[in-house]
């Protein structure tokens, strides 16, 4: 199994829909979760953090669910510029001793049309 | 603060070449990340510093890959000789903490290498 896996995509939809992403890992003990985005030919940013009780910033949302190792992403009233893909990241903390790594899934690919 | 600069953003060269690709953090971070990026494996860590010391090597794929930071404001990774298989966009990243909850890693706009 691969430590954080994402269902690539794409995901097509409308201006103003709801769209979730989900992202499953691996590892039982991480600690940090993130949500970062990449645009196209572009470095990936800080979405936001992934906080146990959920959190929300505008139209997101992001849930974690530790019992079954997995993280959530909703984006309410999808805009063009929210065209992007989406990367799950977890820092496996003290997995093999390392306390600075983050681990990056492989991205789900948004697009928003008119 | 300019974010996380490197250099050169693009670089071809031919296979058994030497490569070296630089790094200046933001001032003040104490992490140094360096990551690979290609469509196949996605982002994956090579190697990353704390304070300069480099602390977890394990995923550099094989002797022909080596970083350094000699001081705060700068590393380098090296790929002496390059394969075509080396192609990717290689990113460096700063965070002022471990990777905790409220962290950021800030990314440089990365270099597109590619080995002909």
């Amino acid at each position: 199994r691969k430590e954080v896996e994402q269902d690539p995509g794409p995901f097509n939809v409308p201006e103003g829909a709801t769209v979730a992403f989900n992202c499953t890992y691996s590892n039982s003990a991480s600690q940090s979760f993130f949500w970062y985005r990449q645009d196209c030919r572009k470095e990936p940013k800080l979405l936001m953090s992934v906080y146990s009780s959920g959190n929300e910033d505008g139209r997101f949302t992001a849930q974690l669910n530790r019992a079954s190792q997995y993280i959530s992403l909703l984006i309410r009233d999808s805009k063009l510029s929210d065209s992007a893909t989406y990367l799950c990241v977890v820092n496996p903390s003290n997995y093999g001793g390392s306390q600075g790594n983050l681990i990056f899934g492989k991205g789900t690919k948004l697009s928003v049309k008119p | 603060d300019a974010g996380v600069i490197q250099s050169p953003r693009h670089e071809v060269t031919e296979m058994g070449q030497e490569v070296t690709l630089r790094c200046k953090p933001i001032s003040g971070h104490d992490y140094l990340f360096w990551y690979r990026q290609t469509m196949m494996r996605g982002l994956e860590l090579l190697i990353y510093f704390n304070n300069n010391v480099p602390i977890d090597d394990s995923g550099m794929p094989e002797d022909r890959f080596s970083a350094k930071m000699p001081n705060a404001s700068f590393s380098t990774l090296k790929i002496q000789p390059s394969e075509p298989r080396d192609s990717a966009v290689y990113f460096c990243a700063s965070s002022l903490r471990p990777q905790t909850v409220n962290t950021e890693a800030f990314f440089g706009q990365g270099t597109r290498l590619t080995v002909v």
